[in-house]
């Protein structure tokens, strides 16, 4: 079945520095991939996503890029902030699934430092 | 702004009791998601539900768990009789009128069997 990597598992970085999280995916039949913030004690929030049919998106200080051919994605986030602090999760979905599931990485836990 | 909510925000059980957990999701969405979250772990599917129906089911959706949409608004996931390992975050998301869409989680309720 589909498998998602997310690396790092912990990434620290000094407050206006960038950040990047790298995710890798299994089933080529994938083409949706939404990154989430999850603040502690929170469920995960929707930050930004990627459909295959682009390879890169960005919204203010967010982007991802996807490389289909490699089969991963990453997050990266600019002048990062220490209200940035959080887990970030990134998912697949399959175009083959009819039941929508998400496949998530294992997190990221960001820590940003001010 | 529409938000997925999920009551209770903690639930805690006695092994063997039956929980049955409570959300909300966004009005006009028509796929619904219960997914789980041990501590410290990678977000879980759980399952999916459309039409009133179970569209997709992981392995972890045993016997013991069951959905429900009783109304309009509400969607439950219950759990039979709970066992230790049962301990978990679970999410309730939805989504709009395409499965590939944008899913949004609710803030979760921390389910503690003992």
């Amino acid at each position: 079945g589909e498998n998602v990597e997310q690396h790092p598992s912990t990434l620290s970085v000094q407050e206006g520095d960038s950040a990047v999280i790298k995710c890798t995916y299994s089933d080529s039949a994938s083409n949706y991939f939404p990154w989430y913030k999850q603040e502690l004690g929170k469920g995960p929030q929707l930050i930004i996503d990627i459909r295959s049919n682009v390879g890169e998106k960005k919204d203010q200080r967010i982007a991802v890029t996807l490389n289909k051919t490699a089969k991963h994605f990453s997050l990266h986030i600019t002048e990062t902030q220490p209200e940035d602090s959080a887990v970030y999760f990134c998912a697949a979905l399959s175009r083959d699934n009819q039941g929508g599931k998400l496949i998530f990485g294992q997190g990221t836990e960001l820590s940003v430092k001010p | 702004e529409p938000e997925v909510t999920q009551t209770p925000s903690h639930q805690v059980t006695q092994m063997g009791q039956e929980v049955i957990l409570r959300c909300v999701p966004i009005s006009n969405h028509l796929y619904f998601y219960w997914y789980r979250q041990i501590l410290g772990q990678k977000v879980e599917f759980l399952v999916s539900f459309y039409n009133n129906e179970i569209s997709e089911k992981s392995e972890i959706f045993d016997d013991q768990f069951s959905v429900e949409r009783p109304d309009g608004s509400n969607f439950t996931l219950k759990i039979r009789s709970t066992k230790l390992e049962d301990s978990a975050m679970y999410f309730c998301a939805s989504s709009g009128v395409r499965v590939n869409t944008e899913a949004f989680f609710g803030q979760g309720t921390r389910l503690t069997v003992v």
